[in-house]
């Protein structure tokens, strides 16, 4: 069955840092978000993406935050300049269009920031 | 704006036995989606079940039902024959049916289940 990979697993970085995490959405699919989850808290939307270009975005993706699919497959957020409280688990989603609307999630990237 | 309540942030059951998760929601749309997701100690989300908002009949997947009552924006998780494997965070989570639209969570309820 299809699945959503995430890349890395988990990632440390230096506060100030820039980081880039990685996503391979469900090859059909055309719609990609990210979420993420400080630890014990709730899920958060940030970012939603389609054809090319930002659809949506929270309050929390600010313009530390950018999305940018380089190529067919991939679908990356990059935070420019890490900050102790970006550590959370960011997770990447797709859906399909025409009537499927079930996002299906990627394992997650544990972010980590000292 | 869209709003996801979970009431119960902790609930326990003995395996075998039936839980009902509570959820409910506000919002201004006449048509959406709910769903419930699971997260176990892996932190991966998996779905459990989704409800089309114009379907009065209840969504059910094996061993997991739901009870979505509209007008009193409800739509509860029950969880028959439970098993150690179903211990884990369950957000429920809300999406409007047009566009691009994200999913709105709820705080989640963490189960466990006893043997």
């Amino acid at each position: 069955e299809p699945e959503v990979t995430q890349t890395p697993s988990h990632q440390v970085t230096q506060m100030g840092q820039e980081v880039i995490l990685h996503c391979v959405p469900i090859s059909n699919h055309l719609y990609f978000y990210w979420y993420r989850q400080i630890l014990g808290q709730k899920v958060e939307f940030l970012v939603s993406f389609y054809n090319n270009e930002i659809s949506e975005k929270s309050e929390i993706f600010d313009d530390q935050f950018s999305v940018e699919r380089p190529d067919g497959s991939n679908f990356t957020l990059k935070i420019r300049s890490t900050k102790l409280e970006d550590s959370a688990m960011y997770f990447c989603a797709s859906r399909t269009t025409g009537g499927q609307d079930t996002q299906y999630f990627g394992p997650g990237t544990r972010l980590t920031v000292l | 704006a869209q709003t996801v309540t979970q009431s119960q942030p902790e609930m326990s059951v003995q395996e075998a036995e039936t839980v009902t998760l509570s959820c409910t929601y506000d919002t201004s749309e006449s048509n959406y989606y709910l769903f419930w997701y699971k997260q176990p100690p892996s932190r991966q989300m998996i779905l459990v079940i989704r409800q089309e908002a114009y379907k009065q009949q209840n969504a059910t997947e094996n061993r997991f039902s739901v009870n979505f009552q509209k007008a009193a924006k409800s739509f509860s998780l029950k969880i028959s024959d439970s098993q150690l494997g179903d211990t884990a965070m369950y957000f429920c989570a809300f999406m409007k049916h047009r566009g691009n639209t994200p999913l709105v969570f709820g705080k989640g309820t963490r189960l466990s289940v006893i043997a």
